[in-house]
């Protein structure tokens, strides 16, 4: 079935930049997602890429997508306290009719 | 604006109790609706989903069901729970009028912890 594999920890230090990675399976994906879960709480949406780009900025947001590799990582810039979360790597599967499939979540510390 | 409400947001329940989290939708018609898992060390499983009225696929075989009474409320219920059925549930929409059906908004989640 499909996949969505990602390191499960990660720790940087405030103001250093953080790069989480991601790699699918499905090459058909169109969409491919990050969400951030803060503890106890819902699934929000950070960003998504379209399977034809290679690269989106938000801000200190940045994805780049490998599409050959079936690559995808989520860098973030001057990284702040505030953004100790567990980031979920997610690749829409199925077309209209379809889901999400995620991974297991990268839990990001940062150390002050 | 679309918004999705999902509670109770923690629930104790003892094994063998019956269960049922309730999910619903403001601002949109006819979304798609998913029940999600969180188990610790597990990530996101699909549980259920929902393309219509009373259509509901149910992705693994487990002591689980879900109905859509309505179109924008989903209830996920067992009648007897396990204590495998802890974690965090959580209920997420997607499609609708002038949403692209491609991406995915979730509610606050459930913490259920079955003891």
């Amino acid at each position: 079935g499909e996949d969505v594999e990602q390191s499960l920890f990660l720790s940087v230090r405030e103001g250093d930049s953080s790069v989480i990675n991601c790699t699918y399976t499905d090459s058909s994906s169109t969409y491919l997602y990050w969400y951030k879960q803060e503890p106890g709480a819902g699934l929000q949406l950070l960003t998504y890429i379209f399977s034809n780009m290679d690269m989106k900025q938000d801000q200190r947001l940045t994805v780049l997508l490998n599409k050959k590799d079936k690559h995808l990582s989520l860098r973030i810039a001057d990284t702040q306290t505030g953004d100790s979360a567990i980031y979920f790597c997610a690749e829409w599967y199925g077309g209209s009719q379809g889901n999400l499939i995620f991974g297991k979540g990268t839990k990001l510390s940062v150390k002050p | 604006s679309q918004t999705i409400h999902q509670w109770p947001a923690t629930l104790v329940q003892p094994v063998g109790s019956p269960l049922s989290l309730e999910c619903t939708v403001e601002g949109t018609s006819n979304p798609n609706l998913y029940w999600y898992r969180q188990a610790a060390g597990r990530g996101l499983q699909l549980l259920f989903y929902s393309v219509g009225i009373g259509q509901i696929s149910s992705e693994v075989p487990q002591n689980l069901s879900a109905s859509r009474p309505q179109d924008r409320q989903f209830i996920l219920s067992s009648k007897k729970l396990l204590l495998s059925d802890s974690g965090f549930y959580l209920c997420a929409w997607s499609g609708g009028n002038g949403v692209m059906n491609t991406e995915a908004f979730f509610g606050q989640g459930t913490r259920l912890t079955v003891v």
